[in-house]
């Protein structure tokens, strides 16, 4: 297997455009987490999914963050309006039950 | 909720030398605990883990200990190379997700 995968590796935007971060988990994995890694705030769980259906939005920042899965081998992150705040390490993470988590090689985002 | 600390933020160590890390966890019903190693512009990959039915696991140079009672638990590097500077981290469960801690920075001076 490829492991997760997951693109783009890197993006940069201007603050107010939308930003979709993609990630295709390990086949046959139940579990999907979106986390964000920055040097302030360390490794943050955004939301995870469980069977492609969201179970904990709670890490969420905000309404301008959105997650789906749509299908058990893909799923999005948007970020609309982004804003330089935005600006971090996006990881996905797939795992069959909840304890060994896979992480993706990461996106990072840059919004000026 | 869970709420998981972790010591120190930085270590720096000589080649061969042994390295600690040290956890707290807040809820006495967890019962799995992982260890991450991120490299640099990777992302973390799970190196050991330890269920609350042992007190301690190894693999290689690596082992970790727990200690249910007092609530925390601890990741060992013996024989440490350059190849282990990384950051690492601790975490523990709540609900379906897991609770990372802050991280440990290891510097390993040939």
């Amino acid at each position: 297997d490829a492991g997760v995968i997951q693109s783009p590796r890197h993006e940069v935007t201007e603050m107010g455009q939308e930003v979709t971060l993609r990630c295709k988990p390990i086949s046959g994995h139940d579990y999907l987490f979106w986390y964000r890694q920055t040097m302030m705030r360390g490794l943050e769980l955004l939301i995870y999914f469980n069977n492609n259906v969201p179970i904990d939005d709670s890490g969420m920042p905000e309404d301008r963050f959105s997650a789906k899965m749509p299908n058990a081998s893909f799923s999005t992150l948007k970020i609309q309006p982004s804003e330089p705040r935005d600006s971090a390490v996006y990881f996905c993470a797939s795992s069959f039950g909840y304890h060994e988590q896979f992480f993706g090689p990461g996106t990072r985002l840059t919004v000026l | 909720g869970e709420n998981v600390e972790q010591h120190p933020s930085t270590l720096s160590v000589q080649e061969g030398d042994s390295a600690v890390i040290k956890c707290t966890y807040s809820d006495s019903a967890s019962n799995y605990f992982p260890w991450y190693k991120q490299e640099l512009g990777k992302g973390p990959q799970l190196i050991i883990d330890i269920r609350s039915n042992v007190g301690e696991k190894k693999d290689q140079r690596i082992a970790v200990t727990l200690n249910k009672t007092a609530k925390h638990f601890s990741l060992h590097i013996t024989e440490t190379q350059p190849e282990d500077s990384a950051v690492y981290f601790c975490a523990a469960p709540q609900g379906g997700k897991l609770i990372f801690g802050q991280g440990t920075e290891l510097s390993v001076k040939p």
